[in-house]
């Protein structure tokens, strides 16, 4: 166990709605990133969180949009959804640049 | 998209063998990692390697890089049923995400 936990654990929506993912980091840690995985791929690095700015972005629209509290916590909203955002929802927490220690995920099926 | 490729894609192998996997990527890098996950969940990091560093060791583990041939293997040896499981390795260069491969898919036998 890592310390890093994510809610929900799995979630179904349908095309069009919305969805708010949440990962708590492990205590010291100030920064949070967030990947996405398909199915039978690699983690895909959606943005990282430092202090609650955005602190680096992958190749994801602007409806995948995040938060991060004072507290370290994090959120990933992702709005209009669409089929192909149907994945695991992976975050990952640290000191900094340091090493990740991931989060068990959350499952997104959308329909 | 994917900065590194594993190969071989899937790896059946019986306990007691060892595994080697291979990751090559494309660009510089500060350093490289692996991890392992386990049908579809969480990643769990296993080893580091610095650019600056050429072979690395942790139990079971070994871990070479080739920063001139843009290369790293993973070797388990002694391997177990427990270690069936997805191997991913992960760059970081100068930007602040970990850029994963497609991973390969180890399977040991009992």
């Amino acid at each position: 166990e890592t310390g890093v936990t994510q809610s929900p654990t799995h979630l179904i929506k349908t095309r069009g709605q919305q969805v708010t993912l949440r990962c708590s980091s492990q205590s010291g840690h100030n920064t949070v990133s967030w990947y996405q995985q398909a199915l039978g791929q690699g983690p895909q690095f959606i943005f990282q969180y430092y202090r609650e700015e955005e602190n680096g972005r992958g190749n994801f629209p602007p409806r995948f949009s995040g938060l991060q509290f004072p507290n370290y916590s994090s959120e990933l909203n992702v709005n209009a959804l669409e089929l192909d955002d149907s994945a695991l929802y992976l975050c990952a927490s640290s000191f900094g640049q340091n090493e990740q220690f991931f989060g068990p995920g959350t499952r997104l099926t959308v329909l | 998209s994917q900065q590194g490729e594993e190969d071989p894609q899937a790896l059946s192998i019986q306990e007691g063998e060892n595994a080697t996997m291979n990751c090559s990527y494309k660009t510089s890098i500060n350093n490289l990692q692996w991890y392992r996950q386990n049908s579809g969940r969480g990643l769990v990091h296993l080893i580091l390697i610095r650019s600056n560093e050429r072979e690395k060791h942790s139990g079971r583990l070994r871990v070479t890089l080739d920063t001139s041939k843009k290369s790293s293997s993973l070797l388990i040896t002694a391997s177990r049923a427990a270690d069936t499981a997805s191997y991913f390795c992960a760059t970081r260069g100068s930007a602040r995400q970990l850029t994963f491969g497609s991973g390969t898919q180890l399977t040991v036998l009992p």
